[in-house]
């Protein structure tokens, strides 16, 4: 199985902040890769598929980047929506499986 | 509008049996692939299970594989999960989630709470 390890699993950031968060996996997913944001007491929300892509109506402060097993999701001017915890999840092989979440809070 | 309803959750004894339900509406379900995906009280997302369009490929978490089938009633727009010898560990909200044509879950339902406890 294919695992996948986020880091920092939390942080502290203010309105404006520019925030990244790595995702790694144990062996290449290729470009295989997805970020979802999930607030609490809801489902999470696909943001990024395929590494890169911006899923519809998503704005464009986030991006992702990576290949193989190095995966970076940015924020580029943090909002007070974007609090909230951010799941890596691999689509390259069953099971599809998601990193442990970055929680990230207001500062 | 697209949307994924689930149902079938509730408390159940170890060593019980469950099965959810989700229901779809908006898309043409029998098109796409379905995961159920779920989360343990204050903790992270685990997939659990995958079903391909016409239910020709299943795979499964090691955690649920033997316990748990997944199936699908296209004409029905319907999605399952049997989850059968249940314990404490899968006490959960499930969530049933339609992979979308960019391999990422675009679309998920509410979530159904599932709790093992005697």
């Amino acid at each position: 199985d294919i695992q996948m390890t986020q880091s920092p699993s939390s942080l502290s950031a203010s309105v404006e902040d520019r925030v990244t968060i790595t995702c790694r996996a144990s062996q290449s997913i290729a470009s295989y890769l997805n970020w979802y944001q999930q607030k609490p007491g809801k489902a999470p929300d696909l943001l990024i598929y395929a590494t890169s892509s911006l899923e519809s109506g998503v704005p464009s402060r986030f991006s992702g980047s990576g290949s193989g097993t190095d995966f970076t999701l940015t924020i580029s001017s943090l909002q007070p929506e974007d609090f909230a915890t951010y799941y890596c999840q691999q689509s390259y092989s069953a099971p599809w499986t998601f990193g442990q979440g970055t929680k990230v809070e207001i500062k | 509008e697209v949307q994924l309803v689930e149902s079938g959750g509730g408390l159940v004894k170890p060593g019980g049996s469950l099965r959810l339900s989700c229901g779809a509406s908006g898309f043409t379900f029998s098109t796409f692939n379905m995961n159920w995906v779920r989360q343990a009280p204050g903790k992270g997302l685990e997939w659990v299970s995958s079903i391909s369009s016409r239910s020709r490929y299943i795979y499964y978490a090691d955690s649920v594989k033997g316990r748990f089938t997944i199936s699908r009633d296209n004409a029905k727009n319907s999605l399952y999960l049997q989850m059968n010898s249940l314990g404490a560990e899968d006490t959960a909200v499930y969530y049933c989630a339609r992979v979308g044509f960019s391999n990422g879950l675009d679309v998920w339902g509410q979530g159904t709470t599932v709790t093992v406890s005697s």
